[in-house]
């Protein structure tokens, strides 16, 4: 079946840190894959996406790159703030899937000032 | 703000109770879904809507019935809940309908936090 793992939380870094959250993945065919961020109190936001292998997501600062190669879906952004404090979930939608998602387990991220 | 509306945010209800949680979207989307997260938690599907018709129950108690009246609402209506269903009751929409070759993102609400006494 389909799976996302995550790297376990919480993540703390100092503010302007460079910030990597690993996911890598395993679904038939080509899934389209997305990060969502969660910030507390909040529902989930869809922060990027990316459809095809290669594909660079990007908003915000946070880029991703699918890797099919590698089955990876890395999360990076060069300076963190402190606003980025919140939970980012991994997922995949795998063709023919129903539009079905399949999330990580979630990394806590916390910025320090 | 999010283009997913969702009421009460908050709800507090006894286990001898009727409620329901309305979610509301405008977007043209004919896809809606209801998740359930609990704390710590990614969200777990609980059901899907495709052009109003429920296309997807991933085995949900019948104390959980959802409804669908027009292509921007979505209700669920809750009866004789148990403690261990207290969650965040999250909806979501997407442009994709479910079946369709394209995965389109899915666009979430704020959810509704559901307290079972």
């Amino acid at each position: 079946g389909n799976s996302v793992t995550q790297m376990e939380g919480p993540v703390t870094l100092s503010e302007e840190a460079f910030l990597t959250i690993n996911c890598t993945y395993t679904a038939t065919g080509y899934p389209s894959l997305f990060w969502y961020v969660q910030y507390p109190g909040e529902g989930l936001q869809l922060l990027l996406k990316a459809t095809k292998a290669d594909d660079k997501g990007s908003n915000k600062g946070f880029e991703a790159t699918y890797r099919k190669e590698t089955t990876s879906f890395h999360l990076e952004k060069g300076s963190v703030q402190v606003s980025d404090s919140a939970v980012y979930f991994c997922a995949l939608s795998a063709t023919g899937g129903g539009n079905k998602l399949t999330f990580g387990t979630g990394t806590q991220l916390k910025v320090e000032l | 703000d999010t283009e997913v509306t969702q009421t009460p945010k908050h709800l507090v209800m006894g286990m001898t109770n009727k409620k329901s949680l309305k979610c509301e979207q405008h977007m043209g989307h004919r896809a809606m879904y209801w998740y359930k997260q609990k704390a710590k938690k990614p969200p777990e599907l609980m059901f899907v809507y495709s052009y109003e018709k429920l296309s997807i129950n991933e085995s949900v108690p019948s104390r959980f019935s959802p409804e669908c009246p027009n292509s921007s609402l979505l209700n669920l209506h809750l009866h004789a809940l148990q403690p261990e269903d207290s969650a965040l009751y999250l909806c979501a929409s997407s442009s994709g309908a479910p079946g369709s070759t394209t995965n389109q993102p899915q666009h979430f609400g704020d959810g509704t936090r559901l307290s079972i006494l």
